[in-house]
């Protein structure tokens, strides 16, 4: 069945530094890859995504890229900030006409030292 | 984005007993909703696709005749927890999707 494996499983970084964090998919059909952040005891909120199509995706401070041939997909951090301490997601997901089937990744525990 | 609402948001209750939980797609129809089950400090585990108007699709190793799911709506789906036991004890959350996934803000199910 679907497998994304996600590494590291914690993460400490000091303020200011970069924080990347790799995913693997096995299911060559999936196409589509959000990132959640997820703080203790709130629900998962989506930071950026992308899609099988695209290769690099930018959103200020944070980037994915995704390089289909090898089934990995990453996620960047840059100027990393104590708020960016929590733990993140990495899902890769089969679907199509806006429905999504989603595997997520084991997680990651960021820390950002002040 | 999208609002996806989840009911209660935790629960205590006694071994034997059965908790229903409730997901709601606020302002979108969804066909679609997903259970996830998520242990402290680990991932969010896939339990089942809740389908609108037909029978859930349970994951591996997921018992079905102990979570039980139903789609009766485009914007609600139930997950009810049978029978609870103290094992059952997690966090469990609700998600639609739209596009992207919108989560629901999870319930705390704790059995004593």
């Amino acid at each position: 069945g679907e497998n994304v494996e996600q590494h590291p499983s914690t993460l400490s970084v000091q303020e200011g530094d970069s924080a990347v964090i790799k995913c693997t998919y096995s299911d060559s059909a999936s196409n589509y890859f959000p990132w959640y952040k997820q703080e203790l005891g709130k629900r998962p909120q989506l930071i950026i995504d992308i899609r099988s199509n695209v290769g690099e995706k930018k959103d200020q401070r944070i980037a994915v890229t995704l390089n289909k041939t090898a089934k990995h997909f990453s996620l960047h951090i840059t100027e990393t900030q104590p708020e960016d301490s929590a733990v993140y997601f990495c899902a890769a997901s089969i679907g199509t006409s806006g429905t999504y089937k989603y595997i997520f990744g084991t997680g990651t525990r960021l820390k950002v030292l002040a | 984005g999208a609002v996806v609402s989840q009911h209660p948001s935790w629960v205590i209750c006694k071994s034997g007993t059965s908790v229903k939980i409730e997901c709601r797609s606020l302002d979108f129809q969804a066909t679609t909703m997903f259970w996830y089950r998520q242990f402290p400090k680990q991932s969010l585990m896939l339990m089942a696709t809740s389908n609108e108007g037909s029978k859930a699709t349970y994951e591996q190793g997921v018992e079905k005749d102990k979570f039980l799911i139903n789609h009766a709506s485009l914007t609600l789906s139930t997950l009810t927890v049978t029978s609870a036991h103290p094992e059952d004890s997690s966090f469990y959350i609700c998600s639609a999707s739209r596009g992207e996934a919108f989560f629901g803000q999870g319930t705390r199910l704790t059995v004593v």
